[in-house]
Parts: C-alpha cells; structure tokens; sequence
C-alpha cells in the first residue's frame, strides 16, 4: 500500500494563477482532509469529505474549493492564488471521523 | 472559542525523561491524539487517549484527564532521532479534529 499521496512536492505560483492539488488513498478510507500548516503553527482544515460526492467546509476554505467524485481521490483547487496561501499543504484520510488519520508527505506551496 | 495550549519549545537531554504538557478547552470532547512530526515531513500517529488515565506504547506515554482537559506526553530515554514537533489533537462535538500549534522537542547529546 502506498498510503496518502500527494502531487505535486513542491511548487511556486504567481498572484492570480490556479492549481490543483492532487490526493489519493488506497486504503479505503471514508473520511479525508486538506489541512495547511504555516511555519510554527497548527494544522488548520480547509475542507473535508466523509464519502465520495459529500464535501464540507473546514475552518479555513476561503480560497479553496475541492471534490470527491471517487473514495480514491481528493483534489484541492486552488483560484487566484494569493501570497496568504503560501503554506505547507497535507491531504490525510481515516476510516472513520474518530480514528487515527494517515497523512501525506505535504505539497510546498509558494505565491510570489 | 476553542483552544489548544502547548508549549512552543522544549529542550532535553540524550537518555532522559521529558514531559510535553497539553490543555485543551473545546466544545466537547472524543478523544485526544499525539502526533509526531520532524522537520519537513508529516505528522505520524504516536497515541490516542479517551478516557482518563495513562496511555503506555513503550518508550513513549500519553496521559489525560478530562476533568482538568489536559493530558501529557512522556517520552522516556530520549534519543537524538526523538527531535521533533509533538502535536495535541482534540476532536471536539462536531467531530472536528482541532490541533495545537505544537511542540518542538530539541535533544541534545
């Protein structure tokens, strides 16, 4: 199993491009989510999903917009990048919303 | 509002004990994770803590009381590798997991 995994890296964008941020689970999880961590911060959610074609907003989704059309996958879309989203960003799933969550190695996301 | 409080960074030395403290005040309570996360990596999975009392997975424990919200992280004969951030989780009513900012643990030889 290669658990989370996340696309890509590491990436720069500058003011007002969009991208996506890819994420897959091949452990059958139900619940996944997209938090950002910035420098010596907590993690903060943005969006989370408990099942394909259900989403919800988190504590942070201004920006933001996601879907999850199969269990596997959980892209994050980012429109008109702005320098507050420069952040570290990490997908995690679980299977269910009180167990462990398994995350992934993180995308690096700079906004010049 | 909901908060997590642990402190920004700690300093140990090689082969001893140290104790990470964490209180919490959130809508509820489920449960209280540990996560470890070293530098430039991902939060993994150390503990899980429900119901009051202590937590042991060998050299590390977890310890909670919920009458207090609070709960610790022990980690006994510190190795160089235990370096990292120690992050308290809560998941609150709502089911929402909420993380403190962490604590960086330095190990020194």
């Amino acid at each position: 199993n290669a658990g989370v995994t996340q696309t890509p890296k590491f990436r720069i964008l500058k003011i007002g491009q969009s991208m996506t941020l890819q994420c897959t689970q091949d452990m059958n999880h139900n619940y996944m989510y997209w938090y950002r961590q910035d420098p010596g911060m907590g993690l903060k959610l943005i969006y989370y999903s408990v099942g394909a074609g259900i989403t919800d907003k988190g504590e942070v989704p201004n920006g933001y917009n996601v879907s999850r059309s199969t269990t596997e996958d959980f892209p994050l879309r980012l429109e008109l990048a702005a320098p507050s989203q420069t952040s570290v960003y990490f997908c995690a799933s679980s299977y269910q919303e009180r167990e462990t969550q398994y995350f992934g190695p993180g995308t690096r996301l700079l906004v010049l | 509002g909901q908060n997590i409080d642990q402190p920004t960074e700690m300093t140990a030395t090689e082969g001893a004990i140290v104790q990470i403290n964490c209180t919490y005040q959130t809508s509820g309570f489920n449960g209280l994770f540990w996560y470890q996360q070293h530098a430039g990596e991902a939060p993994t999975f150390l503990s899980y803590n429900v119901l009051d009392g202590l937590e042991e997975k060998g050299r590390f424990s977890s310890f909670l009381s919920r009458s207090k919200g609070y709960s610790y992280l022990l980690l006994k004969e510190l190795q160089m590798k235990d370096s990292a951030s120690y992050l308290c989780a809560v998941i609150d009513s709502n089911y929402q997991l909420i993380w403190g900012a962490g604590t960086k643990l330095i190990i020194k030889p």
